[in-house]
Protein backbone atom coordinates (compact mmCIF):
# COMPACT_ATOMS: atom_id res chain seq x y z
CA UNK A 1 0.00 0.00 0.00
CA UNK A 2 1.66 3.33 -0.70
CA UNK A 3 -0.73 5.55 -0.24
CA UNK A 4 -2.43 8.39 -2.12
CA UNK A 5 0.08 10.52 -4.50
CA UNK A 6 -0.06 13.73 -6.15
CA UNK A 7 2.09 15.94 -8.36
CA UNK A 8 3.46 18.59 -8.47
CA UNK A 9 3.45 19.53 -4.78
CA UNK A 10 4.05 22.82 -5.49
CA UNK A 11 3.45 24.81 -8.60
CA UNK A 12 3.35 28.21 -8.78
CA UNK A 13 2.24 30.40 -11.87
CA UNK A 14 1.16 33.51 -13.73
CA UNK A 15 -2.58 34.48 -13.84
CA UNK A 16 -4.26 33.34 -17.00
CA UNK A 17 -1.85 30.23 -17.35
CA UNK A 18 -3.66 26.60 -17.48
CA UNK A 19 -2.10 24.16 -14.90
CA UNK A 20 -2.67 20.37 -14.60
CA UNK A 21 -2.58 18.45 -11.52
CA UNK A 22 -2.23 14.75 -10.93
CA UNK A 23 -3.37 12.41 -8.34
CA UNK A 24 -2.39 8.48 -8.17
CA UNK A 25 -4.89 6.72 -6.05
CA UNK A 26 -4.37 3.36 -3.93
CA UNK A 27 -4.64 0.87 -6.18
CA UNK A 28 -7.81 -0.79 -6.17
CA UNK A 29 -10.21 2.02 -5.11
CA UNK A 30 -12.97 2.97 -6.97
CA UNK A 31 -13.74 6.15 -5.73
CA UNK A 32 -11.55 8.99 -6.41
CA UNK A 33 -12.10 12.50 -4.65
CA UNK A 34 -11.12 15.99 -5.45
CA UNK A 35 -11.15 18.78 -2.39
CA UNK A 36 -9.93 22.61 -2.15
CA UNK A 37 -8.04 23.57 1.07
CA UNK A 38 -7.65 27.24 1.17
CA UNK A 39 -5.89 29.14 4.48
CA UNK A 40 -7.45 28.65 8.15
CA UNK A 41 -10.32 26.64 6.66
CA UNK A 42 -11.33 22.99 5.99
CA UNK A 43 -11.12 21.14 2.82
CA UNK A 44 -14.20 21.83 0.71
CA UNK A 45 -15.23 19.08 -1.77
CA UNK A 46 -15.18 19.48 -5.86
CA UNK A 47 -15.72 16.52 -7.51
CA UNK A 48 -16.07 12.53 -7.45
CA UNK A 49 -15.03 9.44 -9.49
CA UNK A 50 -16.50 6.16 -9.49
CA UNK A 51 -13.85 4.04 -11.08
CA UNK A 52 -14.20 6.11 -14.37
CA UNK A 53 -17.39 8.12 -13.92
CA UNK A 54 -17.13 11.53 -12.79
CA UNK A 55 -20.82 11.30 -10.66
CA UNK A 56 -21.28 14.58 -9.17
CA UNK A 57 -19.33 17.94 -9.05
CA UNK A 58 -19.70 20.76 -6.55
CA UNK A 59 -20.87 24.57 -7.54
CA UNK A 60 -17.49 25.12 -6.58
CA UNK A 61 -15.78 23.91 -9.84
CA UNK A 62 -16.79 26.35 -12.52
CA UNK A 63 -16.26 26.00 -16.48
CA UNK A 64 -12.38 26.78 -15.78
CA UNK A 65 -12.14 24.02 -13.81
CA UNK A 66 -11.84 19.95 -15.39
CA UNK A 67 -11.44 16.52 -14.17
CA UNK A 68 -11.10 13.06 -15.43
CA UNK A 69 -10.20 10.03 -14.64
CA UNK A 70 -9.87 8.21 -18.14
CA UNK A 71 -9.07 4.41 -17.16
CA UNK A 72 -10.01 4.34 -13.67
CA UNK A 73 -7.36 5.13 -11.98
CA UNK A 74 -5.03 7.89 -11.78
CA UNK A 75 -7.03 11.44 -12.15
CA UNK A 76 -6.52 14.59 -13.74
CA UNK A 77 -7.86 17.95 -12.50
CA UNK A 78 -6.75 20.65 -15.40
CA UNK A 79 -7.50 24.42 -14.27
CA UNK A 80 -7.83 26.98 -17.46
CA UNK A 81 -7.27 30.53 -17.56
CA UNK A 82 -5.41 30.61 -13.75
CA UNK A 83 -7.14 33.33 -11.50
CA UNK A 84 -5.29 34.40 -8.35
CA UNK A 85 -8.08 32.82 -6.07
CA UNK A 86 -7.39 29.86 -7.46
CA UNK A 87 -5.00 29.60 -5.26
CA UNK A 88 -5.05 26.75 -2.85
CA UNK A 89 -4.09 23.44 -1.97
CA UNK A 90 -5.88 20.78 -3.74
CA UNK A 91 -6.18 17.12 -2.35
CA UNK A 92 -7.23 13.73 -3.65
CA UNK A 93 -8.19 11.35 -2.01
CA UNK A 94 -9.58 7.95 -2.64
CA UNK A 95 -11.87 5.26 -0.98
CA UNK A 96 -13.24 1.70 -1.52
CA UNK A 97 -16.99 1.66 -2.62
CA UNK A 98 -19.30 1.26 0.12
CA UNK A 99 -16.62 2.46 2.57
CA UNK A 100 -16.63 5.90 4.26
CA UNK A 101 -13.42 6.18 4.75
CA UNK A 102 -11.50 8.39 2.53
CA UNK A 103 -7.04 8.33 2.07
CA UNK A 104 -5.87 11.62 1.57
CA UNK A 105 -2.89 12.49 -0.78
CA UNK A 106 -0.42 15.35 0.63
CA UNK A 107 -2.11 17.95 -1.98
CA UNK A 108 -1.00 20.24 -4.82
CA UNK A 109 -0.34 24.09 -3.44
CA UNK A 110 -1.33 25.99 -5.88
CA UNK A 111 0.21 29.97 -6.24
CA UNK A 112 -1.34 32.10 -8.94
CA UNK A 113 0.85 35.50 -9.13
CA UNK B 1 -26.76 21.52 3.25
CA UNK B 2 -24.95 19.62 5.94
CA UNK B 3 -22.11 21.54 7.35
CA UNK B 4 -20.09 21.22 10.83
CA UNK B 5 -19.23 23.58 12.74
CA UNK B 6 -16.28 23.28 15.07
CA UNK B 7 -14.63 25.16 18.06
CA UNK B 8 -12.11 28.04 16.61
CA UNK B 9 -8.24 27.96 17.81
CA UNK B 10 -5.72 28.29 18.55
CA UNK B 11 -5.39 26.16 21.69
CA UNK B 12 -2.27 26.40 23.03
CA UNK B 13 -1.95 23.97 25.93
CA UNK B 14 0.75 21.89 28.19
CA UNK B 15 1.75 18.39 27.89
CA UNK B 16 -0.60 15.75 30.30
CA UNK B 17 -3.49 18.61 29.97
CA UNK B 18 -7.12 17.74 28.97
CA UNK B 19 -8.02 18.57 25.58
CA UNK B 20 -11.62 19.21 24.34
CA UNK B 21 -12.62 19.91 20.78
CA UNK B 22 -16.34 21.14 20.16
CA UNK B 23 -18.16 19.85 17.30
CA UNK B 24 -21.53 20.12 16.13
CA UNK B 25 -22.99 19.35 12.94
CA UNK B 26 -26.30 19.85 10.65
CA UNK B 27 -27.47 17.13 8.51
CA UNK B 28 -30.87 16.06 6.65
CA UNK B 29 -30.33 11.98 7.25
CA UNK B 30 -28.04 9.87 9.87
CA UNK B 31 -24.14 10.70 8.58
CA UNK B 32 -21.32 9.35 9.67
CA UNK B 33 -18.77 11.36 11.22
CA UNK B 34 -14.95 11.90 11.73
CA UNK B 35 -12.33 13.36 13.08
CA UNK B 36 -8.99 13.87 10.59
CA UNK B 37 -5.31 15.32 12.17
CA UNK B 38 -3.04 17.47 9.45
CA UNK B 39 -0.11 16.77 11.40
CA UNK B 40 2.73 19.90 9.91
CA UNK B 41 4.10 19.33 6.81
CA UNK B 42 2.06 16.18 6.42
CA UNK B 43 -1.08 15.51 4.46
CA UNK B 44 -4.94 14.76 6.52
CA UNK B 45 -5.03 11.32 7.91
CA UNK B 46 -8.11 9.74 9.59
CA UNK B 47 -8.19 9.82 13.53
CA UNK B 48 -11.34 8.07 14.45
CA UNK B 49 -15.08 7.92 13.39
CA UNK B 50 -18.55 7.00 14.22
CA UNK B 51 -20.94 5.49 11.75
CA UNK B 52 -24.40 5.52 14.34
CA UNK B 53 -25.91 7.38 17.23
CA UNK B 54 -24.27 6.29 20.35
CA UNK B 55 -21.19 4.86 18.58
CA UNK B 56 -17.76 5.86 20.46
CA UNK B 57 -14.54 6.43 17.74
CA UNK B 58 -11.28 5.51 19.69
CA UNK B 59 -7.51 6.00 18.68
CA UNK B 60 -4.30 7.01 19.71
CA UNK B 61 -5.77 7.91 23.34
CA UNK B 62 -8.56 9.97 21.23
CA UNK B 63 -12.36 9.81 21.81
CA UNK B 64 -15.31 11.25 21.10
CA UNK B 65 -18.83 9.76 20.78
CA UNK B 66 -21.31 9.96 17.99
CA UNK B 67 -24.40 12.18 19.82
CA UNK B 68 -27.03 12.23 17.79
CA UNK B 69 -29.68 14.31 19.80
CA UNK B 70 -27.23 17.22 20.49
CA UNK B 71 -25.63 17.07 16.71
CA UNK B 72 -22.38 16.92 18.14
CA UNK B 73 -19.18 14.54 17.94
CA UNK B 74 -16.45 16.73 20.12
CA UNK B 75 -12.80 15.47 20.72
CA UNK B 76 -11.30 14.58 24.05
CA UNK B 77 -7.72 13.25 25.28
CA UNK B 78 -6.95 13.34 28.81
CA UNK B 79 -3.44 13.66 28.81
CA UNK B 80 -1.67 15.18 25.64
CA UNK B 81 1.79 15.26 24.57
CA UNK B 82 4.03 17.52 22.11
CA UNK B 83 3.20 15.19 19.51
CA UNK B 84 0.00 15.73 19.41
CA UNK B 85 0.24 19.25 18.56
CA UNK B 86 -1.42 19.34 14.45
CA UNK B 87 -4.90 21.15 13.09
CA UNK B 88 -7.99 18.77 13.74
CA UNK B 89 -10.79 18.72 11.42
CA UNK B 90 -14.42 17.43 12.42
CA UNK B 91 -16.12 16.19 9.33
CA UNK B 92 -19.23 14.40 8.34
CA UNK B 93 -20.33 12.27 5.16
CA UNK B 94 -23.91 11.14 3.89
CA UNK B 95 -24.76 7.41 2.84
CA UNK B 96 -24.25 6.67 -0.43
CA UNK B 97 -21.82 9.40 -1.84
CA UNK B 98 -19.59 9.78 1.45
CA UNK B 99 -18.08 13.14 0.07
CA UNK B 100 -16.88 14.75 3.26
CA UNK B 101 -18.43 18.09 4.45
CA UNK B 102 -15.33 19.65 6.97
CA UNK B 103 -15.38 22.44 9.55
CA UNK B 104 -13.02 25.05 9.58
CA UNK B 105 -10.14 23.37 11.30
CA UNK B 106 -8.45 23.93 15.23
CA UNK B 107 -5.15 24.05 15.56
CA UNK B 108 -3.47 22.90 18.71
CA UNK B 109 -0.33 23.61 20.25
CA UNK B 110 0.79 21.09 23.08
CA UNK B 111 4.12 23.05 24.64
CA UNK B 112 6.50 21.05 26.62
Amino acid sequence: DTGVSQNPRHKITKRGQNVTFRCDPISEHNRLYWYRQTLGQGPEFLTYFQNEAQLEKSRLLSDRFSAERPKGSFSTLEIQRTEQGDSAMYLCASSLLGKETQYFGPGTRLLVL
Amino acid sequence: GDSVTQMEGPVTLSEEAFLTINCTYTATGYPSLFWYVQYPGEGLQLLLKATKADDKGSNKGFEATYRKETTSFHLEKGSVQVSDSAVYFCALSDIGDYKLSFGAGTTVTVRA
